[in-house]
């Protein structure tokens, strides 16, 4: 079955540049969530998309902006990156909420492993 | 903070039943008990859920107490390929959209 793709896998960047990470869903998802896992650290809730509308936001930095596409694809876009932003940033998907009755699973994709110089 | 408590650590032998519990003793009624798992690095990977009555697939089985206040995942022949932090949610799910992490139980899996 088809699972949530990340992009890139790894990413090596210096202090004060910009990132973009990317997320593409499992297909006929339309809801997006991004979390951050620190070093050591559970992953924790950044911001979700439905409908390429946000829908939650979590303890996400102002540094950091989202969008979700038309083809339901989002990218996460990082500015002057610091170093406690090394960290691995996961990406999932789930299907529309207005069609299931009850709850909607999350699932997950491989993560992008940022690492800031 | 999460609605979940679950033991720091637990080990099991390659080839037995692993019983990991979750305590939820403030759920709600329209709240499910999802449980993930993370092996090392990896992006979570989704188990089961349950809202009241016991669930199986074809990873584990999800027992919920008549009271819902508690449940146990059991990993019915556990594999050294089972070790993983294994993380019991409580949700909504439908119009919730946030997964809280808490500490979860990282699963020693013995030769």
């Amino acid at each position: 079955a088809a699972g949530v793709i990340q992009s890139p896998r790894h990413l090596i960047k210096e202090k004060r540049e910009t990132a973009t990470l990317k997320c593409y869903p499992i297909p006929r998802h339309d809801t997006v969530y991004w979390y951050q896992q620190g070093p050591g650290q559970d992953p924790q809730f950044l911001i979700s998309f439905y409908e390429k509308m946000q829908s939650d936001k979590g303890s996400i930095p102002d540094r950091f902006s989202a969008q979700q596409f038309s083809d339901y694809h989002s990218e996460l876009n990082m500015s002057s990156l610091e170093l406690g932003d090394s960290a691995l940033y996961f990406c999932a998907s789930s299907y529309d909420r207005e069609r299931v009755r009850g709850t909607d699973t999350q699932y997950f994709g491989p993560g992008t492993r940022l690492t800031v110089l | 903070d999460a609605k979940t408590t679950q033991p720091p650590s637990m080990d099991c032998a390659e080839g037995r039943a692993a019983n990991l519990p979750c305590n939820h003793s403030t759920i709600s009624g329209n709240e499910y008990v999802y449980w993930y798992r993370q092996i090392h690095s990896q992006g979570p990977q989704y188990i089961i859920h349950g809202l009241k009555n016991n669930e199986t697939n074809e990873m584990a089985s999800l027992i919920i107490t008549e009271d819902r206040k508690s449940s146990t995942l059991i990993l019915p022949h556990a594999t050294l390929r089972d070790t993983a932090v294994y993380y019991c949610i409580v949700r909504v799910g439908w119009g919730d959209d946030k997964i809280i992490f808490g500490k979860g139980t990282r699963l020693h899996i013995l030769p």
